[in-house]
């Protein structure tokens, strides 16, 4: 079946450091790739996604790229904030069989930015 | 108003008790999902409509019902809860056929002593 691998965490970094997380994943046929994020207290937020192989999404400074031959989805973003601090969800939309329709998300990734 | 609502938002309850969790929603969606969500194992799918009549098991079902009141109405039920159903519990609507997003309401924090 469907699977998504993040990176282990927790994740700490100083304001305006670069961050990279790692996704990858295993799917049948050609999912739709989602980063979520969960700031404290809140539930889940779509931050951006991708629908096709070499496809960009970027939403508040973050990005990441579809990549179907290493079966991956980085998230980066240039330099965090303090109000970067949150929980990342890596995530895929299966797109055949029994995954149709149906999101699989990674185990997320705490990130933590200090001043 | 938000969008998703959840209520109730914190609940403590005892082995053996029957719950109900329940999920409104004012998007307009026709697709309701429930998930649990467990430190370090991400959320996990426990049931999904994608209209009033239709109601499938996701990956953790065992142990929990459901009921799509209508189209904006999706409750989640503990016939007799146990330990291990201590979670996050949240519901999330979608749209429709393609790639679309899911909204998440605000999430259910559940102790089962």
């Amino acid at each position: 079946g469907d699977s998504v691998t993040q990176m282990e965490g927790p994740v700490t970094l100083s304001e305006e450091a670069f961050l990279t997380i790692n996704c990858t994943y295993t799917a049948t046929g050609y999912p739709s790739l989602f980063w979520y994020v969960q700031y404290p207290g809140e539930g889940l937020q779509l931050l951006l996604k991708a629908t096709k192989a070499d496809d960009k999404g970027s939403n508040k400074g973050f990005e990441a790229t579809y990549r179907k031959e290493t079966t991956s989805f980085h998230l980066e973003k240039g330099s965090v904030q303090v109000s970067d601090s949150a929980v990342y969800f890596c995530a895929l939309r299966g797109a055949g069989g029994t995954s149709y329709g149906k999101l699989t998300f990674g185990q997320g990734t705490i990130l933590t930015v200090h001043p | 108003d938000a969008d998703v609502t959840q209520t109730p938002r914190n609940r403590i309850t005892k082995t053996g008790k029957r719950i109900m969790l329940e999920c409104s929603q004012t998007k307009g969606h026709d697709r309701m999902y429930w998930y649990r969500q467990d430190p370090g194992l991400g959320l996990r799918l426990i049931y999904y409509s994608f209209d009033v009549k239709d109601i499938n098991k996701g990956e953790i079902s065992d142990g929990y019902s459901v009921s799509r009141q209508a189209q904006a109405k999706f409750s989640l039920s503990l016939e007799s809860a146990i330990p291990n159903q201590t979670a996050l519990y949240f519901c999330a609507t979608s749209a429709g056929q393609g790639t679309e997003t899911q909204y998440f309401g605000p999430g259910t924090r559940l102790l089962v002593l």
